[in-house]
């Protein structure tokens, strides 16, 4: 159990539909990562908030939406879903080691089907 | 931008066998390297890593060497269990790069090991 929680895990839904997924990091960990896992594109970084602010953002495209709450539980927002978007989604959270040294802990992930 | 070239496998071992996997990138910078392991329906588990050049990272018989002059961190295992099997990612992140964390990863390499 790396301590980052996800929910749902599965989640099927139909084209055209708007979703909501949530990530809660571990303890005292001020990042959150979003990231896609499918067939076709592999696992791709979406996204990053610390401490609520946005940090970075990777390939997410503008229907996807993200934030991060004063607790620093994270949503990730998919809407007008295509078929396409039918992925496993994880969030990360990080902690710093050193002042170069970081290690991400993954979720269970969260299934998302677009039917 | 950054990179990670893995081979893609499948990969078929015999149980006490040896395993490499090799791992190759590409960065601007003086990246950290990262194996992670995916067991079947389950999230991605840090296995080692390794912050700078010559650098070992060393977890459960699982090592790697940072080659700076090679640009390569493969993956070795003196012996394997058919519980190694799963899938296995490279990642590098450099948060010098635009301060996030991110990791960019290959496209996995799945182990399957035979009793």
């Amino acid at each position: 159990d790396s301590g980052v929680t996800q929910t749902p895990k599965h989640l099927i839904t139909a084209t055209g539909q708007r979703v909501t997924l949530r990530c809660s990091p571990r303890s005292g960990d001020l990042s959150v990562y979003w990231y896609q896992q499918s067939l076709d594109q592999g696992l791709q970084f979406l996204i990053q908030y610390y401490n609520g602010e946005e940090r970075a953002k990777g390939n997410i495209l503008e229907r996807f939406s993200a934030q991060q709450f004063p607790d620093l539980h994270s949503e990730l927002n998919l809407s007008s879903l295509e078929l396409g978007d039918s992925a496993l989604y994880f969030c990360a959270s990080s902690v710093r080691l050193a002042a170069s040294s970081y290690e991400q802990y993954f979720g269970p992930g969260t299934r998302l089907t677009v039917t | 931008g950054n990179s990670v070239t893995q081979m893609e496998g499948p990969v078929t071992l015999s149980e006490e066998a040896f395993l490499t996997i090799n791992c190759t990138y590409t960065a601007t910078g003086y990246p950290s390297l990262f194996w992670y392991v995916q067991y079947p329906g389950e999230g991605l588990q840090l296995l080692l890593k390794a912050t700078k050049a010559d650098d070992k990272g060393s977890n459960k018989g699982f090592e790697a060497t940072y080659r700076k002059e090679t640009t390569s961190f493969h993956l070795e295992k003196g012996s394997v269990q058919v519980s190694d099997s799963a899938v296995y990612f490279c990642a590098l992140s450099d948060h010098r790069e635009g301060g996030s964390e991110k990791l960019v990863f290959g496209k996995g390499t799945k182990l399957t090991v035979n009793p």
